[in-house]
Order: structure tokens, then C-alpha cells, then sequence
């Protein structure tokens, strides 16, 4: 089974709004990393957060790591037509791989 | 700086047949993991290479091979192909961390993928 599941499996928002989505996990992991894909291509890096940081932010973006809970969540304010896509979280167990889960569908309405 | 790059874009196959896909790494990255992503999924690991050896494989089969070349270059080779095969073959490059060649790679950057279709 996968490493890391996403919650919910898709969202649908109006610009503008904000967009939450959740991430799972199993195992005690390194570094915890979100990407974001559209229409089937190549997967674009987010945001890297390790297992001593709980925070970062990176322009719209912000992640959480709670590693008690075993669970982060990625917040992207002010949403645009431009942030329609998938995202993927994937957790890094310091064993050269990443593991994804099966990824958030992100709609914005204009 | 050119990112991370594969060859080809598309390719279609037929059951039973051999494919190699090809990529090239991000500028001053010398560590490439190949990961299969079928539609609707998350991309799954492979293995990938560092100093031209294998060092970490993901659950597939003997099928599934692959080379680095000393300019860190990569190939990925699938022999007797299945229709289960067909998917979208990503590969990302990192850069070893570190002066210990044991020691994990951090951000893995993606190329924009091969899509194999197998008929």
C-alpha cells in the first residue's frame, strides 16, 4: 500500500478562495514533499519540509508537518485558474525513494 | 540551465516487444530515479542509479532495468512488454548531499515524462 494518502481526492473552488488539502502517513520519515502535476505531465516541486520543521511557507503556499499525528496539509490562499492541477504528497524514508500518494485534484473556477 | 530531460515523448509498442527510454539529468545532479505513474495514480518507485550502479529498487519485476552513464545519464529498459505496462515513465534527478555517497538525496526534480502506450 502506498506510503502517503491525500484527503480529499478532489476539490472544487471558486478563484479566489482557499484551497486545503491533507496528507497521511504511515512510517516515521525524513522530509515530507509536495508536487504539483497538470494534465499528466512531468510533476513540479512545491515545498520540501523536514521531520524537525512543523511550518514553511513558499509565496501562496503553506505546509504543516504534524509528525505525532503523522499527517500535513498544503494551503494554497487566493486561489487561481493558474493552480488547477494534482497535487502529490510524497514522504522520503532517508531509503533513496519517494513515496507517493494517489494525489488531490485541484479545480478553480473562474 | 536546462532541467531535467527525457526522450521520448510519446511511444507506442506492441505486447511482447522491448523499450528503452532515456534521460538526462538537471545540470550538477548525479543521482537519477526512474518512477511509472499508470492513469489516475501516484508515480511508483522503480530504482535509481549513483555512480552507475543501482542502489535502491522499488517492487518491479527483472523486466525492469536500467543504466547510468558516466555523464550521469540514464536509460530505462522494459523487455516483454505487458498491456499493464502502459503509463507515464517519469525520471528525477537529485544531488547526493553530503560528502558521504551513502547519505540520501533531498528535492528530486521531475522531467516531463515518456508516455508509453502498449498495444
Amino acid at each position: 500500500s502506498q506510503q502517503g494518502e491525500e484527503d480529499p481526492q478532489a476539490l472544487s473552488i471558486q478563484e479566489g478562495e482557499n484551497a486545503t488539502m491533507n496528507c497521511s502517513y504511515k512510517t516515521s520519515i525524513n522530509n515530507l514533499q509536495w508536487y504539483r502535476q497538470n494534465s499528466g505531465r512531468g510533476l513540479v516541486h512545491l515545498i520540501l519540509i523536514r521531520s524537525n520543521e512543523r511550518e514553511k511557507h513558499s509565496g501562496r503556499l503553506r505546509v504543516t508537518l504534524d509528525t505525532s499525528k503523522k499527517s500535513s496539509s498544503l494551503l494554497i490562499t487566493a486561489s487561481r485558474a493558474a493552480d488547477t492541477a494534482s497535487y502529490f504528497c510524497a514522504t522520503d524514508l532517508n531509503d533513496y525513494k519517494l513515496s507517493f500518494g494517489a494525489g488531490t485534484t485541484v479545480t478553480v473556477r473562474a | 540551465d536546462a532541467g531535467v530531460t527525457q526522450s521520448p515523448t510519446h511511444l507506442i509498442k506492441t505486447r511482447g516487444q522491448q523499450v528503452t527510454l532515456r534521460c538526462s539529468p538537471k545540470s550538477g545532479h548525479d543521482t537519477v530515479s526512474w518512477y511509472q505513474q499508470a492513469l489516475g495514480q501516484g508515480p511508483q518507485f522503480i530504482f535509481q542509479y549513483y555512480e552507475e550502479e543501482e542502489r535502491q529498487r522499488g517492487n518491479f519485476p527483472d523486466r525492469f532495468s536500467g543504466h547510468q552513464f558516466p555523464n550521469y545519464s540514464s536509460e530505462l529498459n522494459v523487455n516483454a512488454l505487458l498491456l499493464g505496462d502502459s503509463a507515464l515513465y517519469l525520471c528525477a534527478s537529485s544531488a547526493q548531499t553530503g560528502t558521504d555517497k551513502n547519505s540520501n538525496t533531498d528535492t528530486q526534480y521531475f522531467g516531463p515524462g515518456t508516455r508509453l502506450t502498449v498495444l
